[in-house]
């Protein structure tokens, strides 16, 4: 399978912990995204790389959350400190031009 | 501001044509996207309309007003797999960028 893919799909953790989450984008994509989903809402954009460059980040987005794309192939999104408003599905999604592709992302619950 | 609105909910019966609409307002617009998402599952694509006018793919044809502000998805000979979540999404800005709409929830019925 060479689309997108997402690490874990399932994450437990307790209020307070960290969690990591990986994406890998197709391979040829430079382009790549993070969003958050909530039950009943369209995908909250987060954060977007061109290559290793972070070029945005969400207003949205308070200093608990980091991402990074170290070689400009996989990415990490860190939330430090969860809190239970914190759970969502967090969706990575990759392109080279206009259309993106989305991984199966990752359902986080905070307990 | 940018903003996308689409209706929350529809409703349509096995084998007949439903419109979801779709009215957006954002800044430096290049072309509106159709998700569709099915429940617990990513979006996947459906359509991308940069010029006004109906592009069809098969069963799903998609339409474009950029003086309107206004896109519709049109799904003919529904079926029952149809049912899921229909995503508007305005690409706006250099950074590729995506605006979202709340979703459109369909149900077909047999």
């Amino acid at each position: 399978d060479t689309g997108v893919s997402q690490d874990p799909r399932h994450k437990i953790t307790k209020r307070g912990q960290n969690v990591t989450f990986r994406c890998d984008p197709i391979s040829e994509h430079n382009r790549l995204y993070w969003y958050r989903q909530t039950l009943g809402q369209g995908p909250e954009f987060l954060t977007y790389f061109q290559n290793e460059a972070q070029l945005e980040k969400s207003r949205l987005l308070s200093d608990r959350f980091s991402a990074e794309r170290p070689k400009g192939s996989f990415s990490t999104l860190e939330i430090q400190r969860t809190e239970q408003g914190d759970s969502a599905m967090y969706l990575c999604a990759s392109s080279l031009r206009f259309e993106q592709f989305f991984g199966p992302g990752t359902r986080l619950t905070v307990l | 501001g940018q903003n996308i609105d689409q209706p929350t909910e529809m409703t349509a019966t096995e084998g007949a044509i439903v419109q979801i609409n779709c009215t957006y307002q954002t800044s430096g617009f290049n072309g509106l996207f159709w998700y569709q998402q099915h429940a617990g599952e990513a979006p996947t694509f459906l359509s991308y309309n940069v010029l006004d006018g109906l592009e069809e793919k098969g069963r799903f044809s998609s339409f474009l007003s950029r003086s309107k502000g206004y896109s519709y998805l049109l799904l003919k000979e529904l079926q029952m797999k149809d049912s899921a979540s229909y995503l508007c999404a305005a690409h706006a800005g250099n950074n590729r960028k995506l605006i979202w709409g709340l979703g459109t929830s369909l149900a077909v019925n047999p």
